[in-house]
Protein backbone atom coordinates (compact mmCIF):
# COMPACT_ATOMS: atom_id res chain seq x y z
CA UNK A 1 0.00 0.00 0.00
CA UNK A 2 2.90 2.20 0.60
CA UNK A 3 4.44 4.45 -2.27
CA UNK A 4 7.90 5.04 -1.05
CA UNK A 5 9.85 2.35 -0.39
CA UNK A 6 12.51 1.40 2.15
CA UNK A 7 14.44 -1.10 3.14
CA UNK A 8 13.22 -3.41 6.05
CA UNK A 9 16.12 -3.37 8.42
CA UNK A 10 19.42 -1.91 8.74
CA UNK A 11 21.72 -2.76 11.49
CA UNK A 12 25.33 -1.11 12.81
CA UNK A 13 27.79 -1.39 15.98
CA UNK A 14 27.95 2.17 17.99
CA UNK A 15 29.76 4.69 16.44
CA UNK A 16 28.83 3.59 12.65
CA UNK A 17 27.08 5.13 10.32
CA UNK A 18 23.56 4.03 8.74
CA UNK A 19 21.78 5.03 6.17
CA UNK A 20 18.32 4.65 5.18
CA UNK A 21 16.61 5.05 1.49
CA UNK A 22 13.83 6.13 0.54
CA UNK A 23 12.22 5.92 -3.33
CA UNK A 24 9.15 7.64 -4.02
CA UNK A 25 8.28 8.91 -7.53
CA UNK A 26 7.96 12.27 -9.36
CA UNK A 27 4.49 12.90 -7.73
CA UNK A 28 6.02 12.66 -4.00
CA UNK A 29 9.25 12.94 -3.57
CA UNK A 30 10.19 14.31 -6.90
CA UNK A 31 8.07 17.38 -6.01
CA UNK A 32 7.42 17.90 -2.45
CA UNK A 33 9.76 18.31 0.24
CA UNK A 34 10.41 14.87 2.36
CA UNK A 35 10.07 14.24 6.46
CA UNK A 36 11.48 11.25 8.35
CA UNK A 37 9.87 9.95 11.53
CA UNK A 38 11.37 8.01 14.29
CA UNK A 39 9.40 5.76 16.48
CA UNK A 40 10.27 3.41 19.52
CA UNK A 41 7.96 0.36 19.92
CA UNK A 42 4.92 1.26 21.75
CA UNK A 43 5.12 5.18 21.84
CA UNK A 44 3.83 7.79 18.77
CA UNK A 45 6.41 9.18 16.13
CA UNK A 46 8.56 11.83 16.28
CA UNK A 47 9.45 14.28 14.12
CA UNK A 48 13.47 13.60 13.35
CA UNK A 49 13.88 15.73 9.59
CA UNK A 50 11.85 18.00 8.07
CA UNK A 51 12.04 20.20 4.32
CA UNK A 52 14.66 17.19 3.09
CA UNK A 53 17.60 18.60 5.44
CA UNK A 54 16.03 20.06 8.57
CA UNK A 55 16.30 19.35 11.93
CA UNK A 56 13.70 19.89 15.10
CA UNK A 57 14.98 21.61 17.82
CA UNK A 58 16.22 18.99 19.87
CA UNK A 59 17.34 16.56 17.47
CA UNK A 60 21.20 15.76 17.74
CA UNK A 61 23.46 16.62 14.32
CA UNK A 62 24.44 12.97 14.12
CA UNK A 63 21.06 13.17 11.67
CA UNK A 64 20.83 14.26 8.76
CA UNK A 65 18.48 13.76 5.74
CA UNK A 66 19.28 14.21 2.33
CA UNK A 67 16.86 14.24 -1.05
CA UNK A 68 18.01 13.78 -4.92
CA UNK A 69 15.44 13.35 -8.06
CA UNK A 70 12.69 10.78 -6.36
CA UNK A 71 14.54 9.69 -3.71
CA UNK A 72 15.72 10.56 -0.50
CA UNK A 73 18.07 9.08 2.14
CA UNK A 74 18.29 9.17 6.09
CA UNK A 75 22.13 9.18 7.92
CA UNK A 76 22.83 8.16 11.03
CA UNK A 77 26.13 9.49 12.15
CA UNK A 78 28.02 7.98 15.33
CA UNK A 79 25.33 5.18 15.44
CA UNK A 80 24.26 5.15 19.41
CA UNK A 81 22.13 2.23 21.37
CA UNK A 82 19.21 4.62 21.86
CA UNK A 83 18.76 5.16 18.02
CA UNK A 84 17.15 1.69 17.79
CA UNK A 85 14.18 2.28 16.45
CA UNK A 86 11.61 2.30 13.54
CA UNK A 87 11.78 4.73 11.00
CA UNK A 88 10.03 6.32 8.39
CA UNK A 89 10.16 8.44 5.04
CA UNK A 90 7.01 10.71 4.22
CA UNK A 91 5.70 13.35 1.76
CA UNK A 92 2.99 14.84 0.13
CA UNK A 93 1.49 12.88 -3.07
CA UNK A 94 0.19 15.46 -5.67
CA UNK A 95 -1.62 12.79 -7.39
CA UNK A 96 -3.63 10.99 -4.38
CA UNK A 97 -3.35 14.06 -2.92
CA UNK A 98 -2.85 12.89 0.34
CA UNK A 99 0.59 12.10 2.72
CA UNK A 100 2.25 9.13 1.75
CA UNK A 101 4.22 7.37 4.55
CA UNK A 102 7.34 4.86 3.72
CA UNK A 103 7.40 1.15 4.83
CA UNK A 104 9.45 2.04 7.58
CA UNK A 105 13.02 0.73 8.57
CA UNK A 106 14.10 -1.58 11.44
CA UNK A 107 17.31 0.11 12.57
CA UNK A 108 19.50 -2.24 14.87
CA UNK A 109 22.36 -1.70 16.99
CA UNK A 110 24.24 -4.28 17.33
CA UNK B 1 3.99 23.27 25.57
CA UNK B 2 2.27 21.70 22.67
CA UNK B 3 0.00 18.88 24.22
CA UNK B 4 -2.67 16.78 21.77
CA UNK B 5 -4.62 14.20 23.98
CA UNK B 6 -6.76 11.91 22.01
CA UNK B 7 -9.51 9.58 23.21
CA UNK B 8 -13.16 8.01 21.97
CA UNK B 9 -11.34 4.68 20.97
CA UNK B 10 -12.58 1.27 21.90
CA UNK B 11 -14.11 -1.66 20.84
CA UNK B 12 -17.00 -1.24 17.96
CA UNK B 13 -18.99 -3.81 15.74
CA UNK B 14 -18.06 -4.18 12.24
CA UNK B 15 -19.98 -1.15 10.61
CA UNK B 16 -20.50 0.81 13.53
CA UNK B 17 -19.57 4.27 14.29
CA UNK B 18 -17.31 5.99 16.92
CA UNK B 19 -15.91 9.57 16.58
CA UNK B 20 -12.12 10.21 18.19
CA UNK B 21 -11.58 13.42 19.46
CA UNK B 22 -7.98 15.09 19.90
CA UNK B 23 -8.42 18.02 22.63
CA UNK B 24 -5.24 20.36 21.74
CA UNK B 25 -3.04 23.15 24.26
CA UNK B 26 -0.45 24.95 24.29
CA UNK B 27 -0.47 26.83 20.52
CA UNK B 28 -3.27 28.86 18.68
CA UNK B 29 -5.22 25.87 17.61
CA UNK B 30 -6.84 27.88 14.83
CA UNK B 31 -3.82 28.66 13.40
CA UNK B 32 -2.41 25.14 12.53
CA UNK B 33 -3.24 22.17 10.13
CA UNK B 34 -4.15 19.16 12.08
CA UNK B 35 -3.87 15.53 10.57
CA UNK B 36 -4.91 12.20 11.41
CA UNK B 37 -2.64 9.37 10.89
CA UNK B 38 -3.52 5.19 12.00
CA UNK B 39 -1.20 2.52 12.71
CA UNK B 40 -2.46 -1.07 12.48
CA UNK B 41 -0.91 -3.58 14.97
CA UNK B 42 2.62 -4.26 13.79
CA UNK B 43 2.49 -2.39 10.85
CA UNK B 44 3.56 1.00 9.77
CA UNK B 45 2.21 4.77 9.42
CA UNK B 46 -1.01 5.20 7.11
CA UNK B 47 -1.97 8.90 6.53
CA UNK B 48 -5.71 9.10 7.16
CA UNK B 49 -6.69 12.54 6.56
CA UNK B 50 -6.32 17.05 7.10
CA UNK B 51 -8.13 20.13 7.61
CA UNK B 52 -6.53 23.32 7.51
CA UNK B 53 -6.85 25.86 10.06
CA UNK B 54 -10.48 27.12 9.67
CA UNK B 55 -11.60 23.56 8.83
CA UNK B 56 -12.51 24.76 5.18
CA UNK B 57 -10.15 22.52 3.21
CA UNK B 58 -9.86 19.05 4.06
CA UNK B 59 -8.25 15.65 2.53
CA UNK B 60 -9.02 11.87 2.82
CA UNK B 61 -6.84 8.57 2.44
CA UNK B 62 -8.92 7.09 -0.49
CA UNK B 63 -9.43 4.04 1.96
CA UNK B 64 -11.76 6.17 4.51
CA UNK B 65 -12.98 8.76 1.69
CA UNK B 66 -17.00 8.59 2.01
CA UNK B 67 -16.99 7.22 5.39
CA UNK B 68 -14.78 9.04 8.00
CA UNK B 69 -15.13 12.90 8.38
CA UNK B 70 -12.57 15.23 9.95
CA UNK B 71 -13.91 18.70 11.42
CA UNK B 72 -12.60 20.57 14.09
CA UNK B 73 -13.81 22.78 16.81
CA UNK B 74 -12.15 26.27 17.41
CA UNK B 75 -13.89 26.84 20.48
CA UNK B 76 -13.21 24.36 22.32
CA UNK B 77 -9.60 23.54 20.36
CA UNK B 78 -10.47 20.14 19.20
CA UNK B 79 -10.19 18.14 16.52
CA UNK B 80 -12.44 15.21 15.60
CA UNK B 81 -12.82 12.40 13.20
CA UNK B 82 -16.53 10.41 12.87
CA UNK B 83 -15.74 7.20 11.87
CA UNK B 84 -18.40 5.63 10.30
CA UNK B 85 -19.31 1.90 8.56
CA UNK B 86 -16.30 0.64 10.02
CA UNK B 87 -14.46 -2.71 9.53
CA UNK B 88 -11.92 -4.67 10.60
CA UNK B 89 -9.27 -3.41 8.22
CA UNK B 90 -9.58 0.30 10.17
CA UNK B 91 -8.16 -1.61 13.62
CA UNK B 92 -5.53 0.69 14.84
CA UNK B 93 -4.49 3.03 16.64
CA UNK B 94 -5.27 6.82 15.64
CA UNK B 95 -3.02 9.53 16.12
CA UNK B 96 -3.90 13.08 15.65
CA UNK B 97 -0.84 15.47 14.99
CA UNK B 98 -0.36 18.97 14.29
CA UNK B 99 1.59 20.73 11.10
CA UNK B 100 3.72 23.54 12.19
CA UNK B 101 5.32 24.38 9.16
CA UNK B 102 1.62 24.15 6.99
CA UNK B 103 3.90 21.90 4.33
CA UNK B 104 2.18 18.13 5.78
CA UNK B 105 4.95 18.32 8.15
CA UNK B 106 3.70 16.59 11.25
CA UNK B 107 5.44 17.90 14.01
CA UNK B 108 3.77 17.47 17.20
CA UNK B 109 1.90 13.90 17.75
CA UNK B 110 -0.74 12.95 20.48
CA UNK B 111 -0.27 9.35 22.14
CA UNK B 112 -2.49 7.67 20.34
CA UNK B 113 -6.13 6.10 20.68
CA UNK B 114 -6.61 2.21 20.11
CA UNK B 115 -9.68 1.46 18.06
CA UNK B 116 -10.86 -2.08 17.62
CA UNK B 117 -13.45 -3.20 15.30
CA UNK B 118 -14.25 -6.20 15.63
CA UNK B 119 -17.78 -8.48 16.47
Amino acid sequence: QSVLTQPPSASGTPGQRVTISCSGSSSNIGSNTVNWYQQFPGTAPKLLIYSNNQRPSGVPDRFSGSKSGTSASLAISGLQSEDEADYYCAAWDDSLNGYVFGTGTKVTVL
Amino acid sequence: EVQLVESGGGLVQPGGSLRLSCAASGFTFSSYWMHWVRQAPGKGLVWVSRINSDGSITSYADSVKGRFTISRDIAKNTLYLQMNSLRAEDTAVYYCARDPYSSSCLGDWGQGTLVTVSS
